[in-house]
């Protein structure tokens, strides 16, 4: 079965930080995804990427970057870390282009910023 | 844009009985609705989804319907065990790879042994 693999289950950074974010996925899949998931707001959308060196922006992809600079990896950058990212981060994949198929989520990663 | 409203937002049953969960979305072009859930410690988990051109689908003990007219679908989970206990997201999308999948707010159900 596919993995994706996020590279920390939790993080703790300091206010005004540069974080990085990892994720690597094993299955050749075209998209990747980063949503963030907060009580009551369920998964919003940061950014997407369709290819090696595309990426999308998301419903909300202000604070954030992301860098995809081989198909199976996906970074999620904060550039200055603040305490209103502090969130759970979920990467995900799927297959294709094409249509919307199944998307495979990480474990994510619990970031706090204090 | 598209939005999904999702209801309700925590839902408790009894072992063994129904629940239902219900999602209205916005655009009348989406034709794309996954139901994902989430179990604790753990990324979302598709279980089910139902393109447009068919009303309802079923999987074991899981079914979700899809009325395109009302712009709503729902999720059923029959003879519920405690092992349903997770967060269910429900989704919409236009099935086109250029817009992902927008998700509802996520319902936390409880099954009550």
């Amino acid at each position: 079965d596919v993995k994706v693999t996020q590279s920390s289950r939790y993080l703790v950074k300091r206010t005004g930080e540069k974080v990085f974010l990892e994720c690597v996925q094993d299955m050749d899949h075209e998209n990747m995804f980063w949503y963030r998931q907060d009580p009551g707001l369920g998964l919003r959308l940061i950014y997407f990427s369709y290819d090696v060196k595309m990426k999308e922006k998301g419903d909300i992809p202000e604070g954030y970057s992301v860098s995809r600079e081989k198909k199976e990896r996906f970074s999620l950058i904060l550039e200055s870390a603040s305490t209103n990212q502090t969130s759970m981060y979920l990467c995900a994949s799927s297959f294709s282009r094409a249509t919307n198929e199944k998307l495979f989520f990480g474990s994510g990663t619990q970031l706090s910023v204090l | 844009g598209e939005n999904v409203e999702q209801h309700p937002s925590t839902l408790s049953v009894q072992e063994g009985d129904s629940a239902v969960i219900k999602c209205t979305y916005s655009d009348s072009a989406s034709n794309y609705f996954p139901w994902y859930k989430q179990e604790l410690g753990k990324g979302p988990q598709l279980i089910i989804d139902i393109r447009s051109n068919v009303g309802e689908k079923k999987d074991q003990r899981i079914a979700v319907t899809l009325n395109k007219t009302a712009k709503h679908f729902s999720l059923h989970i029959t003879e519920t065990q405690p092992e349903d206990s997770a967060v269910y997201f429900c989704a919409a999308s236009t099935g086109s790879g250029n817009t992902p999948l927008v998700f509802g707010k996520g319902t936390r159900l409880s099954v009550i042994a």
